[in-house]
């Protein structure tokens, strides 16, 4: 496809529970970043992957979360035993140089 | 202090008017400036990106950088129903890799 593709674009899961969500970013661009968008609040930065160099984790809110990119391309983000505080949407971005272009996000809501 | 203000809104206007809507920052070494579309339930769509001060209009948009006053803008022109978006602005410092996003307005046009 020609934009950043999310995946799953909706997931409730219950309290505690492990969850993944997956970014496909577009071809060719290096850099990858997620992002925390809360209800009236601004994106909050998590983390920032650049081709193989070791990613920029200074964002993510506690060691349940964390992220990984296969072959400088996927990346998937991972909550450990969620918590209701984590409900939100999780927005992917890729960018080549100075434009970052967006994902349509998944919305996490833990009950 | 925020590094990035922006006024929440919601701002409503009648179709056809001119909106400006605005971000201070307190950085002075941001140089690279982005105004995103945000419709509700979707990702941010990256609408214009500047680096320079003085104006760079597409279409009914006109992105504005005044780097004195530390005060970014954008306008739109002959607003439609279908502006009625949330908009984000954003920017990053030359060389860096961190977006730093204002809250968004929200905008209503109504018809």
């Amino acid at each position: 496809g020609a934009g950043v593709s999310q995946s799953p674009s909706n997931k409730v899961t219950e309290k505690g529970k492990d969850v993944e969500l997956r970014c496909d970013p577009i071809s060719g661009h290096t850099a990858l970043y997620w992002y925390r968008q809360s209800l009236g609040q601004g994106l909050e930065f998590l983390i920032y992957f650049q081709g193989n160099s070791a990613p920029d984790k200074s964002g993510l809110p506690s060691d349940r979360f964390s992220a990984e990119r296969t072959g400088g391309s996927v990346s998937t983000l991972t909550i450990q035993r969620t918590q209701q505080e984590d409900s939100a949407v999780y927005l992917c971005a890729s960018s080549f140089s100075d434009e970052a272009f967006f994902g349509q996000g998944t919305r996490l809501t833990v009950v | 202090q925020k590094e990035v203000e922006q006024d929440p809104g919601p701002l409503s206007v009648p179709e056809g008017a001119i909106v400006s809507l605005n971000c201070t920052y307190s950085n002075s070494a941001f140089q690279y400036f982005m105004w995103y579309r945000q419709y509700s339930r979707k990702g941010p769509e990256l609408l214009m990106y500047t680096y320079s001060s003085g104006n760079k209009e597409d279409g009914r948009f006109t992105a504005q950088v005044d780097k004195s006053s530390k005060y970014i803008s954008l306008f739109i022109r002959d607003s439609q129903p279908s502006d009625s978006a949330t908009y984000l602005c954003a920017m990053k410092v030359s060389g860096t890799y961190k977006y730093i996003f204002g809250t968004g307005t929200r905008l209503k046009v109504l018809a």
